[in-house]
């Protein structure tokens, strides 16, 4: 079955702080999906980024980066020179592929407040 | 324009009361999507609609009632609640099914049950 921890329930940090967002995941298949959403206050999830299992290159985009680590099951996310306005939920999802179906599984949540 | 769009955005209501939520996406998607989110919860989903047809209900209660009549628009028409289903409750589109897709989510419509 598939799982996904997050296991931060909340962080808080000072503008201009480097933070990582842990994610680890649990899946059978060889073939699978992981996505990264930011939640602010308004409420709509907001794509950042999707990495297919076979692709384990780490990604940067601007001051967002992620590491995917396949022999830890792991798909952390770090913030350099965090901002205010990165201040929001951000979840952590996985998919699988084998079956023709949007199987997503998000993880709970990690809050994250950056203080001025 | 967003490209999910859902109203309204707060709703309080009786546990007698009906009332429906309404989602309308400007993408071009075939899929669509209700999730429900409640505090301490990861996000729940709910109805999946593809191509108009619902292929999967994550054992709902009945009280929930969802309505997908084209591609664009999707409705979950609400009866007799109870104060648990307190929640935001997302809407999301995808282009089709598979599991590579991403979700495009709406701002939710936070509803009470008094």
């Amino acid at each position: 079955a598939q799982k996904v921890t997050q296991a931060q329930t909340e962080i808080s940090v000072v503008e201009k702080e480097d933070v990582t967002l842990d994610c680890v995941y649990e899946t059978r298949d060889t073939t699978y999906y992981l996505f990264w959403y930011k939640q602010p206050p308004s409420g709509e999830l907001v794509f950042l980024i999707r990495r297919n299992s076979f692709d384990e290159q780490n990604e940067i985009s601007g001051r967002y980066s992620w590491n995917f680590q396949k022999s830890t099951s792991s798909f952390n996310f770090t913030i350099t020179a965090s901002q205010v306005v990165d201040s929001a939920v951000y979840f952590c999802a996985l998919s699988e592929a084998v079956n023709y179906g949007q199987n997503f599984v998000f993880g709970p949540g990690t809050r994250l407040s950056v203080l001025p | 324009e967003t490209g999910v769009t859902q109203t309204p955005r707060h709703l309080v209501m009786g546990m007698t009361n009906k009332k429906s939520l309404k989602c309308e996406q400007h993408l071009g998607h075939n899929a669509m999507y209700w999730y429900k989110q409640s505090a301490k919860k990861p996000l729940e989903l709910m109805f999946v609609y593809s191509l108009e047809e619902r292929v999967e209900n994550n054992s709902v209660p009945s009280r929930f009632s969802p309505e997908c009549p084209n591609s664009s628009h999707l409705f979950l028409h609400l009866h007799t609640l109870q104060p648990e289903d307190s929640a935001l409750y997302l809407c999301a589109s995808s282009q089709d099914r598979r599991g590579s897709e991403k979700l495009f989510f709406g701002s939710g419509t936070q509803l009470s049950v008094l």
